[in-house]
């Protein structure tokens, strides 16, 4: 089945210690997300791919980078977590960048602990 | 920029049963599209259902339905005769139509119980 992918899906890291989270999709969508979900809250995006070409959020710290080496992966980069970056990271993929009413698909989530 | 309220941070329901989860916007725009995602414990996120803002019709998608007031900028999600599956947190989303502003503005979410 096509899908989106996210390891690990549990992290633990230690403060300051850099960390990456992955995503890969089978699905061969042009445009994939990160989002930021901390308990109880609405998910908040970060960034978004849309093919090649990198968007962040005007309110995205830089301490989140953010790398799509082909069509399939997307990396998150965390270079110095802090307490507050402790969160689950959902990765999601849509087909297309105008086709606004088509449905974002969504990875399980990688939780993060900073400890 | 938009917002989007949802006044219920948990309900519950008897199986069989209906219930009503509530959300509300607020945007400056006249076209724009909705959503209604579920999230199971420990799985990802799925699309229960979505509406296009010009259309007047409400969307519907088997026991699951929208009552959308586009007046009111509300966008109640329906569930009838509720299964145990149905046990999720839902959130509402709301998305521009306009080029460069494509993420989904979610809800905080409502934690939907379903009592055997």
């Amino acid at each position: 089945d096509a899908m989106v992918i996210q390891n690990p899906r549990y992290q633990v890291t230690q403060f300051g210690k850099p960390v990456t989270l992955s995503c890969s999709q089978t699905l061969n969508h042009n445009v994939m997300y990160w989002y930021q979900q901390k308990s109880s809250q609405a998910p908040k995006l970060l960034f978004h791919y849309y093919d090649k070409d990198f968007n962040n959020e005007a309110d995205t710290p830089d301490n989140f980078q953010s790398r799509r080496p082909n069509t399939s992966f997307c990396f998150l980069d965390i270079r110095s977590p802090g307490l507050g970056d402790a969160a689950m990271y959902l990765c999601a993929t849509s087909r297309d960048r105008v086709a606004h009413r088509d449905e974002q698909f969504f990875g399980p989530g990688t939780r993060l602990t900073v400890l | 920029a938009q917002t989007v309220t949802q006044s219920q941070p948990e309900m519950s329901v008897q199986e069989a049963e209906t219930v009503t989860l509530s959300c509300t916007y607020d945007t400056s725009e006249s076209d724009y599209y909705l959503f209604w995602y579920k999230q199971p414990p420990s799985r990802q996120m799925i699309l229960v259902i979505r509406q296009e803002a010009y259309k007047q019709q409400n969307a519907t998608e088997n026991r699951f339905s929208v009552n959308f007031q586009k007046a009111a900028k509300s966008f109640s999600l329906k569930i009838s005769d509720s299964q145990l599956g149905d046990a999720a947190m839902y959130f509402c989303a709301y998305r521009s139509p306009f080029f460069g502003n494509e993420k989904l503005t979610f809800g905080t979410g409502t934690r939907l119980t379903i009592i055997p």
